[in-house]
């Protein structure tokens, strides 16, 4: 069992649709990332969350800590959202290991 | 842009064989971290430097090695190369010694095919 599961593995929506990505982990962790992954494979980092809720745009990140548990919610999705998004845990201080899930793969149709 | 800098963009060469990747961080920062991302295995955390030192291994092979050099930026030799090599390998920066709570800046990517 992987230590970082992604839920769903392909998600295909409307324009305008409210989108969520779910990701659990097994592991106690220091932190949680999201990344997106555009089809030209450019990675950017969207959120760290290591407690509450975050927000920026249309996207918003939560974690619940006890139930090992993250979602990414995008609200009124464009085509431009269309990506990977890939859920990350890092857990150790001085053996630092960043742990990620398989992606998450999201194509908006306008 | 990160300002995170990789090359090459593509490099094609035969099993056996040796690469250098090259990565250079965004300006100031400090750590420099080094995944490999192939179809079946996802991301992978190979190795990380903080400011000239090696600081944390992930699932580096043994016919890899790394280095960073006193202007910061960091060399990914891969050697005696097979077809299960071919990925995308990819470098990230970090400002600070590489916290799992710090925010990575990632690279565009060097192509890896190995045939």
């Amino acid at each position: 069992k992987n230590e970082v599961e992604q839920s769903p593995q392909n998600l295909t929506a409307q324009e305008g649709e409210f989108i969520t990505i779910n990701c659990s982990y097994s592991v106690g962790i220091s932190a949680l990332h999201w990344l997106q992954q555009h089809p030209g494979g450019g990675i950017v980092s969207l959120f760290m969350l290591s407690s509450g809720k975050k927000k920026h745009g249309r996207l918003i990140a939560t974690i619940n800590i006890q139930e090992k548990h993250s979602s990414l919610h995008i609200t009124a999705s464009h085509p431009r959202d269309s990506a990977v998004y890939i859920c990350a845990v890092g857990s150790g201080g001085s053996n630092y290991k960043l742990t990620f899930g398989k992606g998450t793969l999201l194509t908006v149709n306008p | 842009d990160s300002g995170v800098t990789q090359t090459p963009k593509h490099l094609i060469t035969a099993t056996g064989q040796r690469v250098t990747l090259r990565c250079s961080p965004r300006s100031g920062d400090l750590s420099v971290y080094w995944y490999q991302q192939s179809l079946d295995q996802g991301l992978q955390f190979l190795i990380q430097y903080y400011n000239g030192e090696e600081r944390a291994k992930g699932n580096i092979l043994e016919r890899f090695s790394a280095q960073q050099f006193p202007d910061l930026h960091s060399e990914l030799n891969l050697s005696s190369l097979e077809l299960g090599d071919s990925a995308l390998y990819f470098c990230a920066s970090s400002p600070w010694g590489g916290s799992p709570r710090d925010t990575q800046y990632f690279g565009p990517g060097t192509r890896l095919t190995v045939l």
